[in-house]
């Protein structure tokens, strides 16, 4: 049963502190996306890589967010400093470029700045 | 203007009765997709349903269903003989255009109550 797995499940940190945060897209997907949930914004995409190429990270802080793909089976987000707003859970999907390209989500990472 | 509107602010209903969630979009792109996502209180996000523009047929998968209305820019989810365990949040959300462009924009989603 593919699955998109995220590290770590939770993430406490207190604030000034590097979080980085590790996807495995399902074997086989080439696009990866990373979004972002909280109560009052929702589901926000921050970035997508196809074949591990950077399309789209116009919804990222870029001054603090950094996202990379260093192989086809890791997908990194790192945070760095943390603040307190960057609370939220961090979820990590996968494709294939194809009509449908449906996305199928991680579990996520709930992290919590301090 | 909002691209995915989910109005309803939360649902009931009873077990083993259909409900109908709502979902509206806004797009001028003549090509694009239109998905369901369902969000239990575990949190991951599960897919559910896909229907693209140009599909002539309603899509369903087992107890979903999707009551496509393209002139009316609907997409509602229909969930039939509703079960305890379809109590979550459901995600309306479309992905515009074709090529490059894989985005989804998420609508706000909306709780289901499935009551015993």
């Amino acid at each position: 049963d593919a699955r998109v797995t995220q590290t770590p499940r939770d993430k406490v940190t207190e604030m000034g502190q590097e979080v980085t945060m590790r996807c495995q897209p399902i074997l086989g997907h080439n696009t990866v996306f990373w979004y972002r949930q909280t109560m009052m914004q929702g589901l926000e995409l921050l970035a997508y890589f196809r074949n591990r190429a950077p399309l789209d990270d116009s919804g990222m802080p870029k001054d603090r967010f950094s996202a990379e793909m260093p192989d086809a089976t890791l997908a990194t987000l790192k945070i760095q400093p943390s603040e307190p707003r960057d609370s939220a859970v961090y979820f990590c999907a996968s494709g294939l470029k194809s009509p449908q390209e449906t996305q199928y989500f991680g579990p996520g990472t709930r992290l919590l700045v301090l | 203007a909002q691209k995915i509107t989910q109005t309803q602010p939360g649902m009931f209903v009873q077990e083993k009765e259909a409900v109908t969630l709502d979902c509206t979009y806004d797009t001028s792109d003549p090509s694009y997709g239109l998905f369901w996502y369902k969000q239990p209180s575990s949190g991951e996000m599960i897919f559910l349903i896909y229907q693209g523009s140009y599909d002539q047929q309603n899509a369903t998968e087992g107890r979903y269903s999707l009551n496509f209305q393209k002139a009316r820019k609907s997409a509602n989810l229909v969930i039939s003989a509703s079960q305890l365990g379809d109590s979550a949040m459901y995600f309306c959300a479309m992905r515009e255009g074709t090529g490059a462009n894989s985005k989804l924009t998420f609508g706000k989603g909306i709780t289901l109550s499935v009551r015993p």
